[in-house]
Order: structure tokens, then sequence, then C-alpha cells
């Protein structure tokens, strides 16, 4: 595709339950990133891919996140046992060239925990 | 206190106005600067990027930093309808972006 893709854009979850959100890099894209947006802040940092290796998770909030690009295209960020204080808008963003360049982003995948 | 601070508005100007945005930061180790513009319900998309301090322009858009006092802005001239929406500084030291806010902005035809 010509952008970044993010499945599912919408995603109400029980509490306790674990979550899957799907990011598709533009192809070629060597660096990926995973941003948390909470509702009327700023995105913040989750964790940094170069190609399938995962250089930076410093912004994981707990050990119930967890993500993988093991190919070194495609990404998945996993939350396990969600609670409440997870529900946001998570936005993947990727670019051309390692750790820097323009950042693309996708439209994000927003979680509502119930 | 965050890194990068920006006033979240909202602001709400007529048709033709100057927009001014403006975000302070207090990481001296911050080397590029940018403007993001968000849609509701869209990811961010860049405006501007500015390395150094001093003008930069492009088209309606002006980005201004000034490293000295730890302050960015961007000016919207002749706004639109069309530039409603949030608008977000960033900052960047090596790969991690700092975000503000977000300021919300509604241009009134």
């Amino acid at each position: 595709g010509a952008g970044v893709s993010q499945s599912p854009r919408y995603k109400v979850a029980k509490r306790g339950q674990d979550v899957a959100l799907r990011c598709d890099p533009i192809s070629g894209h060597v660096s990926l990133f995973w941003y948390q947006q909470a509702l009327g802040q700023g995105p913040e940092f989750l964790t940094y891919f170069q190609n399938e290796a995962q250089l930076d998770k410093s912004g994981l909030p707990s050990d119930r996140f967890f993500a993988e690009r093991p190919e070194g295209s495609v990404s998945t960020l996993k939350i396990q046992r969600t609670q409440q204080e997870d529900s946001a808008v998570y936005l993947c963003a990727s670019s051309l060239r390692r750790g820097t360049g323009e950042l693309f982003f996708g439209e994000g995948s927003r979680l509502t925990v119930l | 206190q965050k890194e990068v601070e920006q006033d979240p508005g909202p602001l709400s100007v007529p048709e033709g106005a100057i927009v001014s945005l403006n975000c302070t930061y207090s990481n001296s180790a911050f080397q590029y600067f940018m403007w993001y513009r968000q849609y509701s319900r869209k990811g961010p998309e860049l405006l501007m990027y500015t390395y150094s301090s001093g003008n930069k322009e492009d088209g309606r858009f002006t980005a201004q930093v000034d490293k000295s006092s730890k302050y960015i802005s961007l000016f919207i001239r002749d706004s639109q309808p069309s530039d409603s929406a949030t608008y977000l500084c960033a900052m960047r030291n090596d790969y991690k972006l700092s975000f503000g806010a977000g300021t919300t902005v509604t241009v009134r035809a």
C-alpha cells in the first residue's frame, strides 16, 4: 500500500482481555515505531525497531506490553490483561532510514478498555 | 514538568487570519524541530521540519526556532477552514520524538 496501514482501527476490550494491534509499514522502510496517544495529549514513544531488531523498548508502560517485528516488515503490539488506563490511540510510524528521516504515521488503532 | 510544553488552546480564528502557535522545551539535546498536523481520527502528518535556529518558510507556513530561548513557533498566514486541525510540535534527539500536547485550531468561514 501507499501508506502505513494499521488494524483494527477500533477495538473495544473488556478489562483483562488480551489484544493485538497490527502495523503494516511502508514497503522497504527500515525503521518502525509505536507511539501511544491518550485523549487530548501528544503521542508518547513506546518502542523502536530497526528491521527485525527491537533497539529500544524503554517507553513500554509495563511488562504487559510486548511488540515484535519478526521478519522486519509487519509489526504487532500486544497488550496482555488490558486495564482501563490502556485506553488510547496506538500509532505506528515508519521511516525509510535507520532512526532518522521523516516519519510516516498510520491512522492509529483506537483501543477502549471497558 | 514535561520536556515539551504546548498550550492546548483551543484556538478559534476567522478565515484569513494569521494563526500563531508555539512550544517551549527544556532538553538542550533536541536537534530537530518539527510541526505535525493531525486531523480528527487521523495520524499526524509532517508539516515543517527544521534543524537550526532561524526561520523556514513553506507557502503559507513559517516555522521559527530559537534555540537560545528553547522556543519554537509556527505561523499560518491567510488561514483557511481546511487548516482546522490539531497542531503538534515535536522535537527529536537521535531517533526518538517528543511531542507537545497539541493545539486545536478552528478556522471559521
